[in-house]
């Protein structure tokens, strides 16, 4: 089955700076990837997605590449603000099917 | 409009009983899918409805976990005689079938605690 890696599992950045946080996945039949928020005892929410027939999205600060030869899918938040502070979540899938999840990468941007 | 809700919030509950946690999708949305997040680590697939029908329980750990869902609408994850390993927050999610999205949106969870 699809089996997907996240890191770093910590990542603190000053205010201003870049963060990109990395997954790689398993299975070539995966073709959807979304990155999900998660504030703390909040609930997940999506911040941007991905389908393995795009190379790259980009929405606003957060953008996310994907290359499917070698697996792997990058979140990249650019002009961090300490809103951003969170866990974010990688995740793999078929389509509608399940989703495989990351193990986070708790993000901190320090002011 | 209204999102995933889930209740109870919390529950708490002794080793060897029967607990019931509930699940209201988004109003029109066909898929449901229920996760499991224990402290500090990412979300574990549990099981995947489409409709009434589950084609995918593969995410279910042991026999005491079942799950149903009705009226293509709410859903009920049941974990009978829990242990204390079942502590968790579980989390359901819904999407909208037969559009261009795949997103899944999730409820606030359930936290079950074991004693």
């Amino acid at each position: 089955g699809e089996n997907v890696e996240q890191h770093p599992s910590t990542l603190s950045v000053q205010e201003g700076d870049s963060a990109v946080i990395k997954c790689t996945y398993s299975d070539s039949a995966s073709n959807y990837f979304p990155w999900y928020k998660q504030e703390l005892g909040k609930r997940p929410q999506l911040i941007i997605d991905i389908r393995s027939n795009v190379g790259e999205k980009k929405d606003q600060r957060i953008a996310v590449t994907l290359n499917k030869t070698a697996k792997h899918f990058s979140l990249h938040i650019t002009e961090t603000q300490p809103e951003d502070s969170a866990v974010y979540f990688c995740a793999a899938g078929q389509g509608a099917q399940k989703l495989v999840f990351g193990q986070g990468t708790r993000l901190t941007i320090n002011p | 409009g209204a999102g995933v809700s889930q209740s109870p919030s919390n529950k708490v509950t002794e080793k060897g009983k029967d607990v019931e946690l509930r699940c209201d999708p988004i109003s029109g949305h066909t898929a449901l899918y229920w996760y499991r997040q224990s402290l500090g680590q990412g979300l574990e697939f549990l099981i995947y409805f489409q409709g009434n029908s589950a084609p995918d329980k593969s995410g279910l750990p042991s026999d005491r976990f079942s799950a149903e869902r009705t009226g293509g609408s709410v859903s009920t994850l049941t974990i009978q005689r829990t242990q204390q390993e079942d502590s968790a927050v579980y989390l359901c999610a819904s999407r909208k079938t037969g559009g261009s999205s795949y997103e899944q949106y999730f409820g606030p969870g359930t936290r079950l605690t074991v004693t």
